[in-house]
């Protein structure tokens, strides 16, 4: 199973562009690469997902190298609002057995 | 409305007691999930169901049960709930599987005493 590492924590600017890393050296062909952001008493909402290269839509980017053993989430010019929890997920599906596993997540914080 | 709605949003009991939660969508997902979160940890799945006749463990299933009534209906029970279910749990729905995009409901808060 592909396990992630992100960092626990990370603080930013408003206006400024933030860039998570998330390691999952473990990962698998079929994996694909999501996030999710959670503010607080909230449900998650999805992000973002890749399988490789860089896929980017209204809310942010995702890059991912050539060996997929890594991905950086950018966002760019962040503000209060952006202040969450971001987590990283390698999802596998094989046949009806799944694996989503979220890990502890990074926690952004956004200062004026 | 909400499309994925649960309830009830906070619930208080003793252990010992037998405890259901529910979740309803109308976003005509097949795929339903239950998960728990802890402070300060991540989600972690409970169980998911796939379709009406399809409920598969998670990874963490013991001390828990699933009913899917209904493709808009998927309930947790906690047969006899033990103080260390406390936790805030989350019903997600999906409808492909290979985009993986789910949609996450608000939460119930529960404690166990």
């Amino acid at each position: 199973l592909a396990k992630t590492t992100q960092p626990i924590s990370m603080d930013s600017y408003e206006g400024q562009e933030v860039n998570i890393t998330c390691s999952h050296n473990n990962i698998a062909t079929n994996d694909y690469i999501t996030w999710y952001q959670q503010f607080p008493s909230q449900g998650p909402r999805f992000i973002i997902q890749g399988y490789k290269t860089k896929v980017t839509n209204e809310v942010a980017s995702l890059f991912i190298p050539a060996d997929r053993k890594s991905s950086t989430l950018s966002l760019p010019r962040v503000s209060l609002s952006d202040t969450a929890v971001y987590y990283c997920l390698v999802v596998r599906w094989e046949g009806s057995q799944g694996n989503l596993i979220f890990g502890k997540g990074t926690k952004l914080s956004v200062k004026p | 409305d909400a499309d994925v709605t649960q309830t009830p949003r906070n619930r208080i009991t003793k252990t010992g007691k037998r405890i259901m939660l529910e979740c309803s969508q109308t976003k005509g997902h097949d795929r339903m999930y239950w998960y728990r979160q802890d402070p300060g940890l991540g989600l972690r799945l409970i169980y998911y169901s796939f379709d009406v006749k399809d409920i598969n463990k998670g990874e963490i299933s013991d001390g828990y049960s699933v009913s899917r009534q209904a493709q808009a209906k998927f309930s947790l029970s906690l047969e006899s709930a033990i103080p260390n279910q406390t936790a805030l749990y989350f019903c997600a729905t999906s409808d492909s599987p290979s985009y993986n995009e789910q949609f996450f409901g608000p939460g119930t808060r529960l404690t166990v005493l």
